[in-house]
């Protein structure tokens, strides 16, 4: 079953606005969220990650938001850019090293 | 470049070939990870080394397929008898134990496979 769920699927969104991507989780034995941007043809590349005892991590124009209580995390990509059109893939882990990945969400910025 | 390296980068193959990948992970990280990537799907655990011992496989891991990482350093994935449903991206990621940013996983660019 899918450990971490991710919505939407795609994404549209005008250069300069706010692109938010959602996950939700059910295992609360994890405790390490990161955030994967992947263009095409390329590996995923760490964006930003945050632990369960903080509600929020900003750096630069990314911000995931987490929600302990809800299961959920999200984020928020501050005045996109074309250059950030990828598709971006939440994952969950806990203190072993197996990573769970969500379902991916295809960003495009519009210029 | 000092990233993690995949080789080959593309790969076809017949129904019941073997097939082998090879990973170069960043020098001095001690753990390597071996992921499947199906179209429009995220990456799924496959197995994991910690230096030369192989720590965690995943189900998804028959036994047509095996990981190698002889003397901790690069590691082979090989599938054996390929099927067409083998056929997607195969991604190798290191990270370094005790690494300030909890377990931080590398990913290496990845091989596709297309089995025919």
């Amino acid at each position: 079953q899918q450990q971490v769920k991710q919505s939407p699927q795609s994404l549209i969104v005008q250069k300069g606005g706010i692109s938010i991507i959602n996950c939700a989780y059910e295992n609360t034995a994890f405790d390490y969220f990161p955030w994967y941007q992947q263009f095409p043809g390329k590996g995923p590349a760490l964006l930003i990650a945050i632990r369960p005892d903080v509600s929020e991590k900003k750096e630069g124009r990314f911000t995931i938001s987490f929600n302990k209580s809800a299961k959920q995390f999200s984020l928020h990509i501050m005045d996109s850019q074309p250059g950030d059109s990828a598709t971006y893939f939440c994952a969950a882990a806990n203190t072993g090293n197996q990573f769970y990945f969500g379902t991916g969400t295809s960003l495009t910025v519009i210029p | 470049d000092t990233g993690v390296s995949q080789d080959p980068r593309h790969k076809i193959t017949k129904r019941g070939q073997n097939v082998t990948f090879r990973c170069d992970p960043i020098s001095e990280h001690n753990r390597l990870y071996w992921y499947r990537q199906t179209l429009g799907q995220g990456p799924e655990f496959l197995t994991y080394f910690q230096n030369e011992a192989q720590l965690e496989k995943s189900r998804l891991l028959s036994d047509r397929f095996s990981a190698e990482r002889p003397k901790g350093s690069f590691s082979t994935l090989e599938i054996q008898r390929t099927e067409q449903g083998d056929s997607a991206m195969y991604l190798c990621a290191s990270s370094h134990r005790g690494a300030r940013v909890y377990n931080e996983q590398f990913f290496g660019p990845g091989t596709r496979l297309t089995v025919l």
